[in-house]
């Protein structure tokens, strides 16, 4: 029973379209978040969501967007999308705003052609 | 700038030896995590660390915490195959709610 699962695992897309990966946790969890890994596998955080609240934005680009339809999901939309947008974006959660012991999901490999 | 920096960034070994890997700040943590990342899955927390001066151990993985907790070695003794992984060392620094991720150690532990 997967504990923070996200779907697609792959996305391969053209330059300038529009796509989603959606995300959910299993956990009970209050806390959601979206992080990127780039090519250097250096994971930065993108968004954190607590109960459904936006907490963090940290400086993305406002063709990305995250929804939060209740605290056990959080998906990632992205418009127009750019060829520096490919990497791999994962999902996480946490009990809570203040605890740091993330649960991650299996990643999605996002590649712009 | 990245907020931890981790040491060395590239690690192959013969199965059987140890290893350690250092994670290194200027600033105070109120808790560091470690994580485990195999190829294509999503990180893994191994443990936390909490305390000054605080060592846990996790069948042959010694984790420590530095007296002033700026800083954290995770070391490997007799390292299997299975051991093979990149570790990310990650803590909050700045009462800001965000967790930062060190670059990472990339550990191959040969057969």
């Amino acid at each position: 029973d997967t504990a923070v699962s996200q779907t697609p695992k792959y996305l391969v897309t053209q330059m300038g379209n529009d796509k989603s990966i959606k995300c959910e946790q299993n956990l009970g969890h209050d806390t959601m978040y979206w992080y990127k890994q780039d090519s250097k596998k250096f994971l930065k955080i993108m968004f954190s969501y607590n109960n459904k609240e936006l907490i963090i934005n940290e400086t993305v680009p406002n063709r990305f967007s995250p929804k939060s339809p209740d605290k056990a999901h959080l998906n990632l939309h992205i418009n127009s999308l750019e060829l520096g947008d490919s990497a791999v974006y994962f999902c996480a959660s946490s009990q809570s705003i203040t605890d740091f012991e993330a649960f991650f999901g299996q990643g999605t490999r996002l590649t712009v052609v | 700038t990245q907020l931890l920096e981790q040491s060395p960034q590239f690690l192959s070994i013969q199965e059987g030896e140890n290893l350690t890997v250092y994670c290194n700040s200027s600033s105070v943590f109120s808790s560091l995590q470690w994580y485990r990342q195999e190829p294509g899955e999503g990180p893994v927390l191994l443990v936390t660390v909490v305390t000054g001066g605080e060592v846990k151990k996790l069948k042959r993985l010694t984790f420590q915490f530095g007296d002033a907790r700026k800083d954290s070695s995770l070391h490997i003794t007799a390292a299997q195959p299975g051991d093979t992984g990149l570790y990310l060392c990650a803590g909050e620094a700045r009462d800001d709610y965000k967790l930062s991720f060190g670059a990472g150690t990339t550990v191959t532990v040969r057969a």
